[in-house]
């Protein structure tokens, strides 16, 4: 089945050590999204791509950087992650600006040691 | 700039009752589309129903049924026959080039 993936599901990692979490879909979307999620909040958008086109928000920190090498695949990395990153991370994908679904990955949970 | 608001953190509901959920929006556009998302615990982000702002007639996908008022840019979910597994945090949301979610509300069914 056409879907959208997220690996790993769990990650720890420590202080200061960066770490990148994996998306890929099958759907041949032309955007995709990444959001983080803190305990019972409503995601946050942290960046998207439209096709090769990088689209950040305003209030993303620097430390969050994001990268798709092709159409399949998108990553998230944290250069240097801190206590507050801890959050469940998103991925999302959309076929194009005027669709009207986004569908979702089931998330990376991050902690941060 | 577009908001969305549901004033209700926390709902619950016994099995087999009914429930809505309210869900209250900000826009100037004319046409858009609107959401609610379904969130289980530890689970995945799903779509549970979609109203577009041009239709008249309100949504409704099996138990899962919208109230849905363009002038008064209200938008509510109404679930009927809940079920145990409608057990969820709920996300209203407007779709623009990007999702402008509410903040949530949590649903607990009790038997």
């Amino acid at each position: 089945d056409a879907m959208v993936i997220q690996n790993p599901r769990y990650q720890v990692t420590q202080f200061g050590k960066p770490v990148t979490l994996s998306c890929s879909q099958t759907l041949n979307h032309n955007v995709m999204y990444w959001y983080q999620q803190k305990s019972s909040q409503a995601p946050k958008l942290l960046f998207h791509y439209y096709d090769k086109d990088f689209n950040n928000e305003a209030d993303t920190p620097d430390n969050f950087q994001s990268r798709r090498p092709n159409t399949s695949f998108c990553f998230l990395d944290i250069r240097s992650p801190g206590l507050g990153d801890a959050a469940m991370y998103l991925c999302a994908t959309k076929g194009d600006y005027n669709s009207y679904e986004q569908y979702f990955g089931p998330g990376t949970r991050l902690t941060v040691t | 700039a577009q908001t969305v608001t549901q004033s209700q953190p926390e709902m619950s509901v016994q099995e087999a009752e009914t429930v809505t959920l309210s869900c209250t929006y900000d826009t100037s556009e004319s046409n858009y589309y609107l959401f609610w998302y379904k969130q289980p615990p530890s689970r995945q982000m799903i779509l549970v129903i979609r109203q577009e702002a041009y239709k008249q007639q309100n949504a409704t996908e099996n138990r899962f049924s919208v109230n849905f008022q363009k002038a008064a840019k209200s938008f509510s979910l109404k679930i009927s026959d809940s079920q145990l597994g409608d057990t969820a945090m709920y996300f209203c949301a407007y779709n623009t080039d990007k999702l402008i979610f509410g903040t949530g509300t949590r649903l607990q069914v009790f038997p």
